[in-house]
């Protein structure tokens, strides 16, 4: 079983360039989630998709941050402009069901650095 | 007061040894706690979820669970150096109808052989 996609692996930008990540989830996986670490943090949630639907974007910054979910398996997350407090790891992940009863496949990340 | 709280370590502990992982949670009505392995470069791992009140074992892992103390625990049995990682505990909170996975900030365990 493939596990969940990320690209790029690495990015870096200058404040005020857009920048997007791409996730392709685990085939199969309705629920698909991006979260921000920060260095010497834990993960924290930015938004949470059901098949296509945004169940849960409350911690998204919706000033700068945008993201979709076509046809409910791929899933772009966008930053624009970014800010130098922006520079995380995005981590992508999936599972099959609800986060109670179903353990979340993360994948590599895209390290962001913005300068 | 933070939702999940851990101690940043790191906790250093002899290859061989019993490490004892802690964390403490706010939210009186959480029911589902997780812990999840994060390796340097890497990304989250479940490796035990626990429900109910006491003990769960899984080979070398023992979670533990109190609800009265909102104390869950994470014991690590013949530590390997390969145990080295940081170990993210993670509670479901409800919030407006929606179940959120919250993360505390790990606890960085480094085994020595």
């Amino acid at each position: 079983e493939a596990g969940v996609v990320q690209s790029p692996r690495y990015k870096i930008i200058e404040k005020k360039q857009p920048v997007a990540f791409w996730c392709n989830p685990i085939s199969g996986h309705n629920t698909l989630y991006w979260y921000r670490q920060n260095l010497g943090q834990g993960p924290e949630l930015l938004i949470r998709y059901e098949n296509e639907e945004a169940v849960d974007d409350s911690q998204l910054p919706k000033d700068r941050f945008s993201a979709e979910r076509l046809k409910g398996v791929d899933s772009t997350l966008k930053i624009q402009p970014a800010e130098l407090g922006d520079s995380a790891v995005y981590l992508c992940a999936s599972s099959l069901g609800g986060v109670r009863d179903s353990p979340l496949h993360f994948g590599n990340g895209t390290r962001l650095t913005v300068t | 007061q933070k939702e999940v709280e851990q101690n940043s370590g790191p906790l250093s502990v002899p290859e061989g040894a019993i490490a004892s992982l802690n964390c403490t949670y706010s939210d009186r009505v959480s029911q589902s706690f997780f812990w999840y392995r994060q390796y340097s470069g890497k990304s989250p791992e479940l490796i035990m979820s626990i429900y109910s009140n006491g003990d769960k074992e899984d080979g070398r892992f023992t979670a533990q669970l109190n609800k009265a103390s909102q104390y869950v625990s994470l014991l690590i049995r013949d530590s390997q150096p390969s145990d080295s990682a940081t170990y993210l505990c993670a509670v479901i909170r409800v919030n407006t109808g929606f179940q959120k996975l919250v993360f505390g900030t790990g606890t960085r365990l480094l085994v020595s052989p």
